[in-house]
């Protein structure tokens, strides 16, 4: 079975540019979750969907943060304008039930480096 | 919000050893889960554990709810399982958020 897919890996931009994440859940999987990890913070939770709705995006750090999810087996986070401090590793994570109670499966990250 | 403490933060140990690790947390829980980050930057589900004991080939792991803490085992350590380890937490009460603790280091040396 395939696993959470995140795409890219690497990205490398420059500051003021706009950065697009990718990932796709596991199939079946009603939740989703994007993570964010710095060494300083450690993994930070940004913001999760259950059946395609947002349902808490408190974690979000700005306005210059958002992410959406058009159907069940794609969601999207974007940076615009991206700046150096939102350098980090940026995790998908899915769960075949609603909310937190249930088992989390990562993609493997995608390491972002604004310069 | 939730509290959660891993110990030790760092462990070096000898290949072969056997080590156990620590998740201390302040409130009872819905869902606990032990990860292992590997040096490329993965995150590897190992356990859901919310509460009972689990066993998988060489780690298992032990939740006791009502006392507020979970174990992870690692038996016969391999240079493979050097890395991070974390432990997760969703309370029972408040928002739907799981909770990671700052993790533990562990390093084994061959």
């Amino acid at each position: 079975d395939a696993g959470v897919i995140q795409s890219p890996r690497h990205e490398v931009t420059e500051m003021g540019q706009e950065v697009t994440l990718r990932c796709k859940p596991i199939s079946g999987h009603n939740s989703l979750f994007w993570y964010r990890q710095t060494m300083m913070r450690g993994l930070e939770l940004l913001i999760y969907f259950n059946n395609n709705v947002p349902i808490d995006d408190s974690g979000m750090p700005e306005d210059r943060f958002s992410a959406k999810m058009p159907n069940a087996s794609f969601s999207t986070l974007k940076i615009q304008p991206s700046e150096p401090r939102d350098s980090a590793v940026y995790f998908c994570a899915s769960s075949p039930t609603g909310g937190a109670d249930g088992e989390l499966f990562f993609g493997e990250g995608s390491r972002l480096t604004v310069l | 919000g939730i509290q959660v403490e891993q110990s030790p933060p760092d462990l070096i140990l000898q290949e072969g050893a056997n080590s156990t690790l620590r998740c201390n947390f302040s409130d009872s829980v819905n869902n606990l889960q032990w990860f292992h980050q590997n040096p490329w930057g993965q995150l590897i589900n190992l356990f859901y554990i919310p509460s009972g004991t689990k066993q998988n080939g060489r780690l298992s792991a032990t939740t006791v709810a009502t006392e507020r803490y979970s174990l992870l085992y690692i038996s016969s350590s391999q240079t493979t399982d050097s890395g991070v380890y974390f432990c997760a937490v969703d309370p029972n009460f408040g928002n739907e958020k799981l909770t990671f603790g700052t993790g533990t280091r562990l390093t084994i040396i061959p």
